[in-house]
């Protein structure tokens, strides 16, 4: 099983949409979890972190199942501005010795109008 | 203004050379990260960094080699024994790597083309 695994893509959705992305993760002990946005040929930037109790941010609303090892991203009323690749990143300590972020391969959405 | 830079935007070398790409920060982060990514492809994790004077290989660490001699900086350089070095090359820098929700902030990133 890959360490962090996302919905393949693309997924095309018209302008107002809601779409759902899904990501699971291998490692139990893992702590930090994240959504990454990136741009074509640019950097990826922070969305939003994810926590047990689940957050919203406008729009966007992050979900985590640690029993299930997953974590969500929803976007509501999606905008032709959403169109990204989305990351899923999870931050595997081992022990507090070592850790590093593990960036899933990505999910690319277009909104379309 | 604090972040992460990342020198130079493009860069091109000829086969057989090395090559030190520049990443550095004023964030005050502890821990600072490299990253490979290929077009359509995920970000690939070379070394990291979790203090000064200590780094550890990632998933594709050959033909790479780093330094951490201060905390602002994490210099990446790509060697002749790297056999297929044109990519996206991304820095990253996170406050404690061990910690807790370790967001991480990225550098604009520098394309290595090999010609």
């Amino acid at each position: 099983r890959k360490e962090v695994e996302q919905d393949p893509g693309p997924f095309n959705v018209p302008e107002g949409a809601t779409v759902a992305f899904n990501c699971t993760y291998s490692n139990s002990a893992s702590q930090s979890f994240f959504w990454y946005r990136q741009d074509c040929r640019k950097e990826p930037k922070l969305l939003m972190s994810v926590y047990s109790s689940g957050n919203e941010d406008g729009r966007f609303t992050a979900q985590l199942n640690r029993a299930s090892q997953y974590i969500s991203l929803l976007i509501r009323d999606s905008k032709l501005s959403d169109s990204a690749t989305y990351l899923c990143v999870v931050n595997m300590n081992y022990g507090g010795s070592q850790g590093n972020l593990i960036f899933g391969k990505g999910t690319k959405l277009s909104v379309k109008p | 203004d604090g972040g992460i830079t990342q020198s130079p935007k493009y860069l091109f070398r000829k086969e057989g050379q090395n090559v030190t790409l520049s990443c550095e920060q004023n964030l005050n982060h502890d821990a600072m990260y490299w990253y490979r990514q290929d077009p359509g492809q995920g970000l690939r994790l070379i070394y990291y960094s979790q203090i000064v004077n200590d780094f550890q290989k990632g998933d594709i660490a050959e033909g790479y080699s780093v330094s951490r001699e201060k905390k602002e900086s994490f210099p990446l350089t790509v060697t002749s024994a790297q056999k297929n070095p044109t990519a996206f090359y991304l820095c990253a820098s996170s406050i404690d790597g061990r910690g807790l929700r370790t967001e991480a902030f990225f550098g604009q990133g520098t394309r290595l083309t090999v010609v």
